[in-house]
């Protein structure tokens, strides 16, 4: 158990449609990274929180949001869904900034139909 | 940029047998190196881990990976593979962005292992 909480475990929605991935971060750790892990792409960072700031993005879409609460928690809200953003989501958490070792939630397989 | 390559897509060993996953890495500073392994429906777990020193750096579950910066090759290795290393293998270089480091994932290598 990495101590990294991530829900729903799995999601299956239509085209068109918005979900909201949550992430609840192990404890102490300020920084958080959502990741997309899927056969096409293989693991593709999206975005990363620190302590309620975005500090880095990645190939993250336009119709891709995601933001960091006071309480450390996150949320990856994903929009306008298309059957090509069906993969599995891993939200991952580290100390302070992060050296790039991550914790890793068991992440949300999200079928898009 | 940066970028990862595990040149084989799946290793078959037979347990007990020893293994060595390739990892090639192109990055233009200092590295951060990783190996997390994936077990089916799970996230990855850090196996081990390469910021500066020795070379040779040891990780859990009885692994071990070598930096080489005249190959840019950051090979994961194991004495002897057991029935349970059976999962699939990530290579990952850590860039600097935003005062973090985010990794950089390779395809990875799915491993299996015949009693």
């Amino acid at each position: 158990d990495s101590g990294v909480t991530q829900t729903p475990k799995h999601l299956i929605t239509a085209t068109g449609q918005r979900v909201t991935l949550r992430c609840s971060p192990r404890s102490g750790d300020l920084s958080v990274y959502w990741y997309q892990q899927s056969l096409d792409q293989g693991l593709q960072f999206l975005i990363q929180y620190y302590n309620g700031e975005e500090r880095a993005k990645g190939n993250i879409l336009e119709r891709f949001s995601a933001q960091q609460f006071p309480d450390l928690h996150s949320e990856l809200n994903l929009s306008s869904l298309e059957l090509g953003d069906s993969a599995l989501y891993f939200c991952a958490s580290s100390v302070r900034r992060g050296t790039g070792e991550l914790f890793f939630g068991e992440g949300s397989r999200l079928t898009v139909l | 940029a940066q970028s990862v390559t595990q040149p084989d897509i799946h290793i078959t060993v037979s347990e007990g047998a020893s293994l060595e996953l390739r990892c090639n890495y192109s990055y233009g500073a200092t590295p951060y190196l990783f190996w997390y392994v994936q077990s089916p429906g799970q996230g990855l777990q850090l196996l081990l881990k390469y910021f500066s020193g020795d070379t040779l750096v040891q990780g859990i579950k009885g692994f071990e990976a070598e930096f080489k910066r005249s190959q840019s090759s950051f090979n994961l290795r194991k004495p002897s593979v057991h029935w349970s290393d059976a999962a699939e293998y990530f290579c990952a270089v850590g860039y600097s962005s935003g005062g973090s480091y985010i990794p950089t994932f390779g395809r990875g290598t799915s491993l299996i292992v015949h009693p």
